[in-house]
């Protein structure tokens, strides 16, 4: 059975780094983009950066751009969102997704259970 | 305020119909295909549509999708009260180069 596991989330104060990490199994992780999609508490989805099967191309809310890095390690089924510069409206539940896309398809396939990141002095 | 809007809330009675929708613009809905998830209280959401109308395996058929120009629209027949959750469209919008989501319908299924 597919299946995301996400870790790596806590509390970081203001201005923090947190290396989120999400394990994939029970399917081919290489052949997929990967994703991260994020939840406030309270709020709706926002989407926060997709990765291509090979790491060629690398997409990014505006809101993350040049704080939040997207990464993988298809020897490990990995995937990793590396969160610098945190602030408090980044506090989030992280969902790791994976992403299907083709043409004019978008949509995220499988989900996690997420991970809970409260950035808070 | 979500680039795709959707009504926060609908209700309907068990047995009943319901539909939601999801209104965009030609930049993202307008080009692109809309998929639709269903989020359980305290789940992580879970794929329901995908390509407009198209169902993942184990989705019933009682959940359909349709796509006109720039709006979507999702719709639940025989409704129980295990559809109580919240749905949320999404789409690819051209413009922002974004994936973008409607900002979520909650179901109350009275």
């Amino acid at each position: 059975e597919a299946q995301l596991v996400e870790s790596g989330g806590g509390l970081v104060q203001p201005g923090g780094s947190l290396r989120l990490s999400c394990a994939a199994s029970g399917f081919t992780f290489s052949t997929y983009w990967m994703s991260w999609v994020r939840q406030a508490p309270g709020k709706g989805l926002e989407w926060v950066a997709n990765m291509r099967q090979d790491g060629s191309e690398k997409l990014y809310v505006d809101s993350v751009k040049g704080r939040f890095t997207i990464s993988r390690d298809n020897s490990k089924n990995s995937t990793y969102l590396q969160m610098s510069s945190l602030r408090a409206e980044d506090t989030a539940l992280y969902y790791c997704a994976r992403f299907r896309r083709y043409l004019s398809s978008w949509y995220f396939d499988l989900w996690g259970q997420g991970t809970l990141v409260t950035v808070s002095s | 305020q979500s680039v795709l809007t959707q009504p926060p809330s609908v209700s309907a009675a068990p047995g009943q119909k319901v539909t939601i929708s999801c209104s965009g613009s030609s930049s993202n809905l307008g080009n692109n295909y809309v998929s639709w998830y269903l989020q359980l209280p305290g789940t992580a959401p879970k794929l329901l549509i995908y390509d407009n109308n198209k169902r993942p395996s184990g989705i019933p058929d009682r959940f359909s999708g349709s796509k006109s120009g720039t709006s979507a629209t999702l719709g639940i027949t025989g409704l129980q009260t295990g559809d109580e959750a919240d749905y949320y469209c999404g789409t690819w919008d051209s413009s922002l180069s974004s994936v973008v989501f409607g900002g979520g319908t909650k179901l109350t299924v009275l």
